[in-house]
């Protein structure tokens, strides 16, 4: 099984409708992060979360908001979903010692219509 | 300007070529530096960080240049397993990461 498990894979949606994008991870990382990937853009960070009770925006947070259940599970929720946010979404975890790296669920292909 | 700036590319080189991506980052007060590799329209994978010294594993050396604030990837005797995308990544002591727009390598057989 994998350590970082995103759901769905893939999701095709309407403009308007509210899409929740769902990451869990085993690795036990404090650490748990939300990406976007876009052609020639690089993956840009929509939020982070340290802890349970920490909440962090990041770079492009508007449009997006985010809930860290438990250590293991952020999920992250287009509440009125535009055509702008079709992307690749990737979840990360890091565990937070020094020189850590992050690892990667195998990502959501978010499609607006 | 971004965090973190690559060269796109592509590369196309052929097999057994020795191949060298660029990256330069503009906040002097990143920490750590790391390649990660990209196949498409998977997750991104350690490929290796980088140190101050330099390191090496195997094909991938590995450069960081603080006082130029550039890191460097050299692969040497390209396979064409090596296709990918390569992203360069800095984090900052807010351990939050940048990532670079990432370059395209293709092997040519």
């Amino acid at each position: 099984d994998a350590d970082v498990t995103q759901t769905p894979r893939n999701r095709i949606t309407k403009t308007g409708k509210r899409i929740m994008l769902e990451c869990s991870q085993t690795k036990g990382h404090d650490r748990m992060y939300w990406y976007r990937q876009d052609p020639g853009l690089g993956l840009r960070l929509i939020y982070y979360s340290f802890d349970v009770k920490d909440i962090n925006k990041g770079e492009i947070s508007d449009g997006y908001s985010v809930s860290r259940q438990a250590q293991a599970k952020f999920s992250l929720s287009l509440e009125s979903a535009i055509p702008n946010q079709t992307a690749l979404y990737f979840c990360a975890t890091s565990d937070g010692v020094a020189n850590e790296k992050l690892f990667f669920g195998s990502g959501t292909q978010l499609s607006v219509l | 300007r971004k965090e973190v700036e690559q060269d796109p590319g592509p590369f196309n080189v052929p097999e057994g070529a020795t191949v060298a991506f660029n990256c330069t980052y503009s906040n002097s007060a990143s920490q750590s530096f790391f390649w990660y590799r990209q196949d498409c329209r998977k997750e991104p994978k350690l490929l290796m960080s980088v140190y101050s010294s330099g390191n090496e594993d195997g094909r991938f050396t590995a450069q960081l240049n603080r006082a130029s604030q550039y890191i460097s990837l050299l692969i040497r005797d390209s396979k064409l397993s090596d296709s990918a995308t390569y992203l360069c990544v800095g984090s900052n002591t807010g351990n939050q990461f940048y990532f670079g727009t990432g370059t395209s390598l293709t092997v040519i057989p």
